[in-house]
């Protein structure tokens, strides 16, 4: 199958600095990227879904001042934690899909941590 | 609105054992897709399976099974012959129009 590729795979921070996660198709064009949020022993939860080129849709409640992201190419797409605080951390999982296909391929996941 | 519902939160079984997750959905969309994921403890999501709404054939792979049944908007999972690596939470989602959603997961103990 696909390959999505998401970088760090974990990352700790202290509070009130940025992390950046980074998403990236290997071999296919991803038209649109989804960011998913994962508290422990809880599902994943759809933050926001972007499409190359265009501003991203943030799902009901998720702060788009706090979660910056960018879509600018068909192979990446970059989450940015601004200002994080102990109570953003959580694992992060990217998902990409291509126009021809409707399966969601996923990164291997960013725990971050914020102390 | 799109919703998976997955009723167990949570099944241990002993080594060899059959295993079913249950898994039910809601949405208006005629045409979706549903699927079924494997997350280990390391985190990432393993693709298991994907079937699309008019495909209602259940299916068969190894020791894992579906069972698609439109009329009851349910898509369950069973591993036969339940291993120790098969210890991990699964999750049922369902694919309509531009998003996918997951069910709340079922942890899955296997104990030897």
């Amino acid at each position: 199958g696909a390959v999505v590729s998401q970088h760090p795979s974990w990352v700790i921070c202290k509070s009130g600095t940025s992390v950046k996660i980074e998403c990236r198709s290997l071999d296919f064009q991803a038209t649109t990227m989804f960011w998913y949020r994962q508290f422990p022993k809880q599902s994943l939860m759809l933050m926001a879904t972007s499409n190359e080129g265009s501003k991203a849709t943030y799902e009901q409640g998720v702060e788009k001042d706090k979660f910056l992201i960018n879509h600018a190419s068909l192979t990446l797409s970059t989450l940015t934690v601004t200002s994080a605080h102990p109570e953003d951390s959580s694992f992060y999982i990217c998902s990409a899909r291509d126009r021809r296909d409707t399966e969601a391929f996923f990164g291997q996941g960013t725990r971050l941590t914020v102390v | 609105a799109q919703k998976v519902t997955q009723a167990q939160t949570e099944i241990s079984v002993v080594e060899k054992e059959d295993v079913t997750l249950d898994c039910v959905y809601e949405t208006r969309d005629t045409t979706y897709y549903l699927f079924w994921y494997k997350q280990p403890p390391s985190g990432e999501l393993v693709f298991l399976i994907r079937r699309n709404s008019f495909d209602e054939q259940n299916e068969i792979s190894g020791r894992y099974s579906w069972n698609f049944q439109k009329s009851t908007s349910s898509f369950n999972f069973t591993i036969t012959a339940s291993q120790v690596v098969d210890s991990a939470v699964y999750f049922c989602a369902l694919a309509a129009g531009n998003k996918l959603t997951f069910g709340g997961g079922t942890r899955v103990l296997v104990k030897p």
